[in-house]
């Protein structure tokens, strides 16, 4: 497809387990972002991806939350031992990041439900 | 570090009414400013931009312009229709290219 795609795009799963959520950037973008939008709470960054550079973690919530990016295209966010506060959508971004006022186009988004 | 604040919603307008969302920022430099918008079920998507002071960006009737002395960004449309229901969320992104975006603004018009 031309956009980017997420999945699953629901997801329940049990307070303790891991989950891996996926996102499939716009062929070429070198730049991929994850963000959190919990409800009343905007988007909060988690982590930024660009090109072969060291990641920008700084948005990450614990060490619980990690994320990678195989080759530079699809990316994979891993959340371990659930909580019931990690309940929220997990949205990814990507762009072309030519500078500051390059469009980022997101995803539908991950809805995880942990009960 | 850098911050949105858009109001609080939701905004709630009768059909043809003028809309102003507010909102303002913080930021170190002079950052790009945007304004994206989640039409129900769907991903946020671009609707507008500006780059620098006193910009105006528009889209699809909406405008927004740069203002620096009062580090602002307010979006406004002169009538607004059904169809532009949704969340708006003023962001911007400076030399880090890491967006910032503020909490969102839901917008629910009545026919």
């Amino acid at each position: 497809g031309a956009g980017v795609s997420q999945s699953p795009s629901n997801k329940v799963t049990e307070k303790g387990k891991d989950v891996e959520l996926r996102c499939d950037p716009i062929s070429g973008h070198t730049a991929l972002y994850w963000y959190r939008q919990s409800l009343g709470q905007g988007l909060e960054f988690l982590i930024y991806f660009q090109g072969n550079s060291a990641p920008d973690k700084s948005g990450l919530p614990s060490d619980r939350f990690s994320a990678e990016r195989t080759g530079g295209s699809v990316s994979t966010l891993t959340i371990q031992r659930t909580q019931q506060e990690d309940s929220a959508v997990y949205l990814c971004a990507s762009s072309l990041a030519l500078g500051p006022n390059t469009e980022a186009f997101f995803g539908q988004g991950t809805r995880l439900t942990v009960v | 570090g850098d911050s949105v604040t858009q109001m609080e919603g939701p905004v709630t307008l009768s059909e043809e009414a003028f809309l102003t969302i507010n909102c303002t920022y913080t930021a170190t430099g002079y950052p790009s400013l945007f304004w994206y918008v989640q039409y129900p079920g769907e991903g946020l998507q671009l609707l507008l931009k500006a780059t620098k002071a006193d910009d105006k960006g528009s889209n699809k009737g909406f405008e927004a312009t740069y203002r620096k002395e009062t580090t602002s960004f307010h979006l406004e449309k002169g009538s607004v229709q059904v169809s532009d229901s949704a969340v708006y969320f003023c962001a911007l992104s400076d030399g880090s290219y890491i967006p910032t975006f503020g909490r969102g603004t839901s917008l629910i018009v009545h026919p």
